[in-house]
């Protein structure tokens, strides 16, 4: 089966700038998380959906970020302005439902903010 | 809150035994993970076991688990310089899915 996509790999854009990222999880996957990895870290949740719904975004900076899931199927992760405490590694991963066997990681998009 | 804890560094002749060591806080934690991440990649999972289980053995890697102490081993057999990588332990909790992760241990496999 076809893994996780993400999109860009790749991002440097300036502070204040807004960016998205773009995640097309496993086909059947109900559920979707994005995940953020600053550099020595481990990845924190950002944001969970199940199907087109909202889990859980307790961890999501709101002001700033924003993320949809509209059909079901793709996200997309908005930062807009975007901060220098926001260069990361943005982690899509996704379950085939609420899953406690583990999930599925895209290979991230590295975002560097300037 | 959760809290997992987990040694930056550890260094391995190939051949060798490599065993890596996570400490976790949440007595809830009903399940437990390692995952793999090579250089630009994703999380690769390895193995998970349930916290009602002491070890897990999958091949090359075996799963140790202490619950009265909080603390979860991975142990890989025969280690192969594909085998370096950053090593995380996760935890999650029943009916929860959100994954608590370590800060990940760097595993360095000199031929």
């Amino acid at each position: 089966e076809a893994g996780v996509a993400q999109s860009p790999r790749y991002k440097i854009i300036e502070k204040r700038q807004s960016v998205a990222f773009w995640c097309n999880p496993i086909s059947g996957h109900a559920t979707l998380y994005w995940y953020q990895q600053i550099l020595g870290q481990g990845p924190k949740l950002l944001i969970q959906f199940q199907n087109n719904g909202v889990v859980d975004d307790s961890q999501l900076p709101k002001d700033r970020f924003s993320a949809e899931r509209l059909k079901g199927v793709d996200s997309t992760l908005k930062i807009q302005p975007a901060k220098l405490e926001d260069s990361a590694v943005y982690l899509c991963a996704s379950s085939f439902r609420d899953s406690n066997y583990g999930y599925t990681f895209g290979s991230g998009t590295r975002l560097t903010v300037v | 809150g959760e809290d997992v804890e987990q040694s930056l560094f550890l260094s391995v002749r190939e051949g060798d035994s490599s065993v890596i060591n996570c400490t976790y806080t949440d007595s809830s934690s009903t399940y437990l993970y390692w995952y793999k991440q090579e250089p630009g990649a994703g999380l690769q999972l390895l193995t998970y076991i349930f916290s009602n289980m002491d070890m897990k053995q999958d091949q090359r890697l075996t799963v140790l688990l202490n619950k009265k102490d909080k603390h979860l081993s991975l142990r890989i057999a025969d280690t192969q310089t594909g085998d370096s990588a950053i090593y995380f332990c996760a935890e999650s909790q029943t009916g929860a899915n959100n994954l608590f992760f370590g800060t990940g241990t760097r595993l360095t496999v000199i031929p």
